[in-house]
């Protein structure tokens, strides 16, 4: 069965960076592009961007460039998102989702917190 | 960017009640829209594909309709289950965008 599974939750100070994984099972990796999402305490759901799982090519929301980064490992069917200098408001939960909205195909990761705190 | 404009962003409601939220896109996205159900502390599932299709194994009480700028999710019975926070989302550009969410809570 199609699988998502993301790393453990992480409690970074401000500035630190921090790299969440997302393991893919169950289906052709490279065949579905790889989302992500984030959701602040509370708050509604806010995309991210996206990965070409064939190419590795991202493209980024506006409000998401500069310390976001997107990456793959397709060897390992693996996605990782980056985040770089790390801010209080990045506090929230990280999904990856690997959908197609012209068809069924919708499977989501169970989320990774990541707190920072100092 | 396309935005989403979802409203309600809450409705109280009844087990047994017919509840509707809408979707409206700033410019047409033709039929790329879907709806999501999220319950606290859960991942988003997803009820509705292409404004219309409903997702394998969810109930036939959930309908999408709509197409261009404005899009509905119906619940025909509401179910004690259903009380959740309800998300559209645009795929029509290849920069996506959620709507603003729509917490469904119990009467």
């Amino acid at each position: 069965q199609v699988q998502l599974v993301q790393s453990g939750s992480e409690l970074k100070k401000p500035g630190a960076s921090v790299k969440v994984s997302c393991k893919a099972s169950g289906y052709t990796f490279t065949s579905y592009a790889m989302n992500w999402v984030r959701q602040a305490p509370g708050q509604g759901l806010e995309w991210m961007g996206w990965i070409n799982t064939n190419t590795g090519n991202p493209t980024y929301a506006q409000g998401f460039t500069g310390r976001f980064v997107f990456s793959l490992d397709t060897s390992v069917s693996t996605a990782y998102l980056q985040i770089s200098s790390l801010k209080a408001e990045d506090t929230a939960v990280y999904y990856c989702a690997s959908f197609r909205g012209s068809s069924s195909f919708d499977y989501w990761g169970q989320g990774t917190l990541v707190t920072v705190s100092s | 960017d396309i935005q989403m404009t979802q409203s309600p962003s809450s409705l109280s409601a009844s087990v047994g009640d017919r509840v509707t939220i809408t979707c409206r896109a700033s410019q047409g996205i033709r039929n790329d829209l879907g709806w999501y159900q999220q319950k606290p502390g859960k991942a988003p599932k997803r009820l509705i594909y292409a404004a219309s299709s409903l997702q394998s194994g969810v109930p036939s009480r959930f309908s999408g309709s709509g197409s261009g700028t404005e899009f509905t999710l119906t619940i025909s019975s509401l179910q004690p289950e259903d009380f959740a926070t309800y998300y559209c989302l645009q795929h029509n550009s290849y920069l996506y965008t959620f709507g603003q969410g729509t917490k469904l809570e119990i009467k």
